[in-house]
């Protein structure tokens, strides 16, 4: 199973509302999580079966979808959270990742 | 806490044993994974066993090469990497699962600090 993400990269500002999509190449029904990656740190689950927050993440990022298309979102954008964010399909034997979108400051 | 060690310079087509020990849950409950983020690339699963040994997956880039396998009584995973390539070149991150298996995963919920693997002549 494949997935990809858009954008691969998006400038932003504080304070702003950010949208994140990963497609799979067939139908995961919500076994989609998502991760938040900062240079040099592992990455921080944020979002499993695809809307259930990860305990202790900020209300602000959400998670939406099933099927073959899936979101995040960062409702309002802090300093901290500028970072890549990778989704990960858990459907198969054979997990994957997308290929990561790079939230940078405008 | 998972932490992880046995990283190191190896040459193409060497073997390398990766360990992973666990603390702070009950190891033998959760499925376990390895993933590895190469320089400048993202996030690639390479492996995952389930609670009890009983079933594993591997990417399609590490099958026939790689072995994972655990200990439940020292709270510890493996991998074993042969037949190094250099594209095996990375920081290799061991992970804990929501759930009990790999084909029931519910995603990572821990993740290691990791261990580089540098695989040169």
């Amino acid at each position: 199973i494949q997935l990809t993400q858009s954008p691969s990269f998006l400038s932003a500002s504080v304070g702003d509302r950010v949208t994140i999509t990963c497609r799979a190449s067939q139908d995961i029904r919500f076994y989609l999580a998502w991760y938040q990656k900062k240079p040099g740190k592992p990455p921080k689950p944020l979002i499993y079966a695809a809307s259930t927050l990860q305990s202790g993440v900020p209300s602000r990022f959400s998670g939406s979808g099933s099927g073959t298309e899936f979101t995040l979102t960062i409702s309002s954008l802090q300093p901290e959270d500028f970072a890549t964010y990778y989704c990960q399909q858990v459907n198969s034997d054979h997990l994957t990742f997308g290929p990561g979108t790079k939230v940078d400051i405008k | 806490q998972l932490v992880e060690s046995g990283g190191g310079l190896v040459q193409p087509g060497r073997s390398l044993r990766l360990s992973c020990v666990a603390a702070g849950f009950t190891f033998d409950d959760y499925a376990m994974h390895w993933v590895r983020e190469a320089p400048g690339k993202g996030l690639e699963w390479v492996s995952g066993i389930s609670w009890n040994s009983g079933s594993t997956g591997y990417a399609d880039s590490v099958k026939g090469r790689f072995t994972i396998s655990r200990d439940n009584t020292k709270n510890s995973l493996y991998l074993q990497m042969d037949s190094l390539r250099l594209e095996d070149m990375a920081l290799y991150y061991c992970a804990k699962d929501r759930g009990t298996t790999v084909t029931t995963s519910w995603g990572f919920d821990f993740w290691g600090q990791g261990t580089v693997v540098t695989v040169s002549s």
